[in-house]
């Protein structure tokens, strides 16, 4: 497609619950990478993955966070058991040459955990 | 470890007014430099960057050099628009492939 694509734009969840958020990035980007956004705050790193393998998950807050990219194009975060700090923009985003080249991102999905 | 310090928002200026955004970082090594911008209601936006010292990066009228010496990434512009009006975030990468942002300065511009 045109840009990186993120789906859900907003998700309300009730604590405790299961979600899942889709990214689809631009064609033919081998890099795709996961960003969360509190409010007030910079963008923080979640994960990378080059291809479909996880390069770099050292973001990941805990083992309640999880993300998988099965055939190096779409990816999809997963996150269980959500709490209410959970509340963020999730922001994905994509690259054909890595991080010192400036990356393309999504709009974000917004998450509400009630 | 790595980090970026930006200048707290936000900053209000009239249309045609000198901007500047201080951003200073902490880094081990050369890391390679950016200025991201996020209107309202859009998705975060690379606007410029500098890969080694003394670069100049440049994009619809804003710049900023990359000074080694000070560590600092100053963004400028020498006369706002309305439409300049967004957050703006400075980041670094190092040699992963990875970026660290600062907080973010919101700017406002007025007519």
């Amino acid at each position: 497609g045109a840009g990186v694509s993120q789906t859900p734009s907003n998700k309300v969840t009730e604590k405790g619950k299961y979600v899942e958020l889709r990214c689809d990035p631009i064609s033919g980007h081998t890099a795709l990478y996961w960003y969360r956004q509190s409010l007030g705050q910079g963008p923080e790193f979640l994960i990378y993955f080059q291809g479909t393998g996880a390069a770099d998950d050292s973001g990941l807050p805990n083992d309640r966070f999880f993300a998988v990219r099965p055939e190096g194009s779409v990816s999809t975060l997963k996150i269980q058991r959500t709490e209410r700090g959970d509340s963020a923009v999730y922001l994905c985003a994509s690259s054909l040459t890595g991080a010192h080249y400036g990356y393309t991102f999504g709009s974000g999905t917004r998450l509400t955990v009630v | 470890g790595d980090s970026v310090t930006q200048m707290e928002g936000p900053v209000t200026l009239s249309e045609e007014a000198f901007l500047t955004i201080n951003c200073t970082y902490t880094a081990t090594g050369y890391p390679s430099l950016f200025w991201y911008v996020q209107y309202p209601g859009e998705g975060l936006q690379l606007l410029l960057k500098a890969t080694k010292a003394d670069d100049k990066g440049s994009n619809k009228g804003f710049e900023a050099t990359y000074r080694k010496e000070t560590t600092s990434f100053h963004l400028e512009k020498g006369s706002v628009q309305v439409s300049d009006s967004a957050v703006y975030f400075c980041a670094l990468s190092e040699d992963t492939d990875k970026l660290i942002f600062g907080t973010g300065t919101r700017l406002q511009v007025f007519p």
